[in-house]
């Protein structure tokens, strides 16, 4: 099975700050990297898609890079609304796995 | 408009069963990938079942299950009322959980979750 591992396992920045959140997959996984923002109490929410396309509707400030095993979540210009959990997950295997999360406060 | 709504969660005790389903508009189940996901309180998320689209090209209908519940869950379709169940047998206490109904889609280059219902709680407990 393919273990995903998420850094941090939760931050603490301020509006208008830059932050990033990695994963890195236990083998190569091509480009098959997803992220997803999750507020309490609510479903999951794609963000990035494919390691770097941002989703319908999402705003810019989301971005999303690498390949092969290590991928980054960058958000360029924090906003109190990008509170929340944020997770990867790999789709390169069936019944792909999640990483285990990073919980991101807005100061 | 896209929209899956689960029911059927609830309190059962250790040994029970429980069935869940989920109710999808806005596009044809059969024609689509679809899962649960659980999230066990405080918890992570666990990609515990798929049932394929009926028009993959070589494994069409076919299902997945996460060892943790293999031989215990079955996931089905039921074209006719554009939904999806999942029938949950031998329930333990670590099935605890928020259960999530999704769409997985399946690319060239890519495969993610769309959609999600709100999700159903389901509490294993004596």
């Amino acid at each position: 099975d393919i273990q995903m591992t998420q850094s941090p396992s939760s931050l603490s920045a301020s509006g208008g700050d830059r932050v990033s959140i990695t994963c890195r997959a236990s083998q190569s996984i091509s480009s098959y990297l997803n992220w997803y923002q999750q507020k309490p109490g609510k479903a999951p929410n794609l963000l990035i898609y494919a390691a770097s396309r941002l989703q319908s509707g999402v705003p810019s400030r989301f971005s999303g890079s690498g390949s092969g095993t290590d991928f980054t979540l960058t958000i360029s210009s924090l906003r109190p609304e990008d509170s929340g959990t944020y997770y990867c997950q790999e789709s390169y295997s069936t019944l792909g796995t999640f990483g285990q999360g990073t919980k991101l406060e807005i100061k | 408009e896209v929209q899956l709504v689960e029911s059927g969660g609830g309190l059962v005790q250790p040994g029970g069963s429980l069935r869940l389903s989920c109710a999808a508009s806005g596009f044809t189940v059969s024609n689509n990938y679809m899962s649960w996901v659980r999230q066990a309180p405080g918890k992570g998320l666990e990609w515990v079942s798929v049932i394929y689209s009926s028009d993959h090209t070589s494994y069409a209908d076919s299902t997945y299950y996460a060892d943790s519940v293999k031989g215990r869950f079955t996931i089905s379709r039921d074209n006719s009322k554009n939904t999806v169940s999942l029938q949950m047998n031998s329930l333990r206490g670590e099935d605890t959980a928020v259960y999530y109904c999704a769409r997985f889609i399946i690319g060239t280059t890519n495969n993610f979750f769309d959609y999600w219902g709100q999700g159903t709680l389901v509490t294993v407990s004596s």
